[in-house]
């Protein structure tokens, strides 16, 4: 149980286009979906966190016009990066926790590699 | 603020030798502690956790001792595998909200 994907695994895209990027959760209502992102070699930054059917909070230092999320619903989150620049290039990986969970312990997904050209 | 510190990498071992990746954490109350693992090119796994002081988390080997005395979480694993080679991260979440801090990782490579 507690199964959490992301889709797509992977995706390279040109400078100045947007892309989405999407968190599910398969078995389980997440009321509350993070996002981070990470450098190579690096540990995870989270970037913001979203309840659903409420505005994202965001990290300070993240742009939530140019990372946009959205959390329509008890099983999908969505992260859209846009007008993507390369230095935008990294792995972003999402979690989710929800009601009835023993503990407040967050799921992850795989994870996204994005590379902008 | 809350924050978890572990020791850095890389680490280098033989295969069967003991594994020690030494956490330790900052925070008020009683925070909830993980450590997840990360293979290369994946997300993150959860390997072991612990809520309560003294609780021992333990899977597939690796174990570790939520310990309130020394405010630590170190893993360890008493003979690794060349399929253990990996980053290896600390983690907590406060008792007070749902943000989850994360350490800066720890790279193990066991070698045959």
């Amino acid at each position: 149980g507690a199964v959490v994907s992301q889709h797509p695994s992977r995706v390279i895209c040109k400078s100045g286009t947007s892309v989405k990027i999407e968190c599910r959760s398969l078995d389980f209502q997440a009321t509350t979906m993070f996002w981070y992102r990470q450098f190579p070699k690096q540990s995870l930054m989270l970037m913001a966190t979203s309840n659903e059917g409420s505005k994202a909070t965001y990290e300070q230092g993240v742009e939530k016009d140019k990372f946009l999320i959205n959390h329509a619903s008890l099983t999908l989150s969505t992260l859209t990066v846009t007008s993507a620049h390369p230095e935008d290039s990294s792995f972003y990986i999402c979690s989710a926790r929800g009601p009835g969970l023993v503990t407040n312990e967050q799921f992850f997904g795989p994870g996204t590699r994005l590379t902008v050209l | 603020g809350d924050s978890v510190t572990q020791m850095e990498g890389p680490v280098t071992l033989s295969e069967e030798a003991f594994l020690t990746i030494n956490c330790t954490y900052t925070a008020t109350g009683y925070p909830s502690l993980f450590w997840y693992v990360q293979y290369p090119g994946e997300g993150l796994q959860l390997l072991l956790k612990a809520t309560k002081a003294d609780d021992k988390g333990s899977n597939k080997g690796f174990e570790a001792t939520y310990r309130k005395e020394t405010t630590s979480f170190h893993l360890e694993k008493g003979s690794v595998q060349v399929s253990d080679s990996a980053v290896y991260f600390c983690a907590l979440i406060p008792n007070n909200n749902n943000d989850m801090r994360f350490g800066a990782g720890t790279r193990l490579t066991v070698k045959p």
